[in-house]
């Protein structure tokens, strides 16, 4: 259980277009869903939370016109870079937990990786 | 606020030796704590988990982790290291205070060699 999957697993686009970014919960509702970004040989940053049918909330410095996250059902969190350049270009790795985790647990997708030309 | 030292970026010993990865925490209430490993271009799997039980925690893969709240560390070891743990460990936190927020050490490479 607690599978979480992302969609697609490698993305390389030109400089200038948006790519969206899918992030699945198989087997369980997700309240919450957390996208992060990881830099090469770097930890994962927070990147925004985002709650179910709310507005994402947002970590100081990362722009929201760029990154834009959706939440629109408990099972499925987008995240959309518009107008990608290079230095977009990263792994981005989504989560999800559930209302009334145990423990603050977050359960993890493979991550996508972005390469913006 | 909370806070996660891992103390060494890089350690490496040889196959089947001990593995020790030394993580310090910092946390204002009862923390949670997790080991993750990542493999290259890989997503995170979690190793195991401290939740205010048994301060020795059992993990995946012949890992385990001590919780020393008068140390404030939570220490991931292995007895003897294979070399598909090669990989990048995460220490993580998580309090309280923080709702759902999870805080990440800077990660340790570990590498074995043959």
């Amino acid at each position: 259980g607690a599978v979480v999957s992302q969609h697609p697993s490698r993305v390389i686009c030109k400089s200038g277009t948006s790519v969206k970014i899918e992030c699945r919960s198989l087997d369980f509702q997700a309240t919450t869903m957390f996208w992060y970004r990881q830099f090469p040989k770097q930890s994962l940053m927070l990147m925004a939370t985002s709650n179910e049918g709310s507005k994402a909330t947002y970590e100081q410095g990362v722009e929201k016109d760029k990154f834009l996250i959706n939440h629109a059902s408990l099972t499925l969190s987008t995240l959309t870079v518009t107008s990608a350049h290079p230095e977009d270009s990263s792994f981005y790795i989504c989560s999800a937990s559930t209302q009334g985790a145990l423990y603050n647990e977050q359960f993890f997708g493979p991550g996508t990786r972005l390469t913006v030309l | 606020a909370q806070s996660v030292t891992q103390l060494d970026s890089h350690v490496s010993v040889s196959e089947g030796t001990p593995v020790l990865l030394r993580c310090n925490y910092s946390s204002s209430y009862s923390p949670s704590l997790f080991w993750y490993v990542q493999h290259p271009n890989k997503g995170l799997q979690l190793l195991l988990k401290y939740t205010s039980a048994a301060t020795l925690v059992k993990g995946i893969n012949g890992f385990e982790a001590e919780f020393k709240k008068s140390e404030t560390s939570f220490h991931l070891t292995k007895p003897s290291a294979h070399m598909s743990d090669a990989a990048e460990y995460f220490c993580v936190v998580s309090d309280l205070g923080a709702g759902n927020m999870l805080t990440f050490g800077g990660g340790t490479r570990l590498m074995v060699k043959p």
